[in-house]
């Protein structure tokens, strides 16, 4: 069974449209996450949750609505995509104790054309 | 602010080579120290990690020491295989406050291992 799924795998869109991306786990965390991870492999934090609460939000457009209908389930809503959107997303579970480790998932590359 | 920086890339190495990836951090507060692994195409995946200074984090002959003094935590391997090629982050997480809720990555070091 996958701890943290996300769908879809693979998204390719034209620019100003809206899209969303799904993710769940099933490891019983309370937190969970979105990162953006560019071309040259840097990874950003886009959003964090813990139990349906947003906790951080990091200066991301607000073009990009996250939401959280329970806990187990955080998804990514993008409005009127842009080029610079292009990216692989991850979606990540874990405790909310320092020294717990994430869980990701495998990601989703958006391509915006 | 906290922050992690990886040496930079790539590190090519033949197989059964010793392999070091340096990570040193900055950070307000104590932080556990984490290396994830990603395989092409695939998410990261927890590799190792420590959660307070001393501790050695070790896992699929990958070891790795949490250092206070010099505030790092390099990743070290005795000899490399070939499905060692990945890209490796080096990651902090402090322990209290809204901070805990957030994973701070090195930019990542790619690593190619030839046979």
């Amino acid at each position: 069974d996958t701890a943290v799924s996300q769908t879809p795998k693979y998204l390719v869109t034209q620019m100003g449209n809206d899209k969303s991306i799904k993710c769940e786990q099933n490891l019983g965390h309370d937190t969970m996450y979105w990162y953006k991870q560019d071309s040259k492999k840097f990874l950003k934090i886009m959003f964090s949750y813990n139990n349906k609460e947003l906790i951080i939000n990091e200066t991301v457009p607000n073009r990009f609505s996250p939401k959280s209908p329970d806990k187990a389930h955080l998804n990514l809503h993008i409005n009127s995509l842009e080029l610079g959107d292009s990216a692989v997303y991850f979606c990540a579970s874990s405790q909310p104790t320092g020294g717990a480790g994430a869980f990701f998932g495998q990601g989703t590359r958006l391509t915006v054309v | 602010g906290n922050s992690v920086t990886q040496m930079e890339g790539p590190v090519t190495l033949s197989e059964e080579a010793f392999l070091t990836i340096n990570c040193t951090y900055t950070a307000t507060g104590y932080p556990s120290l984490f290396w994830y692994v990603q395989y092409p195409g695939e998410g990261l995946q927890l590799l190792l990690k420590a959660t307070k200074a001393d501790d050695k984090g070790s896992n699929k002959g990958f070891e790795a020491t949490y250092r206070k003094e010099t505030t790092s935590f390099h990743l070290e391997k005795g000899s490399v295989q070939v499905s060692d090629s990945a890209v490796y982050f080096c990651a902090l997480r402090i322990n209290s406050g809204g901070s805990n809720y957030k994973l701070t990555f090195g930019k990542g070091t790619l690593l190619t291992v030839n046979p």
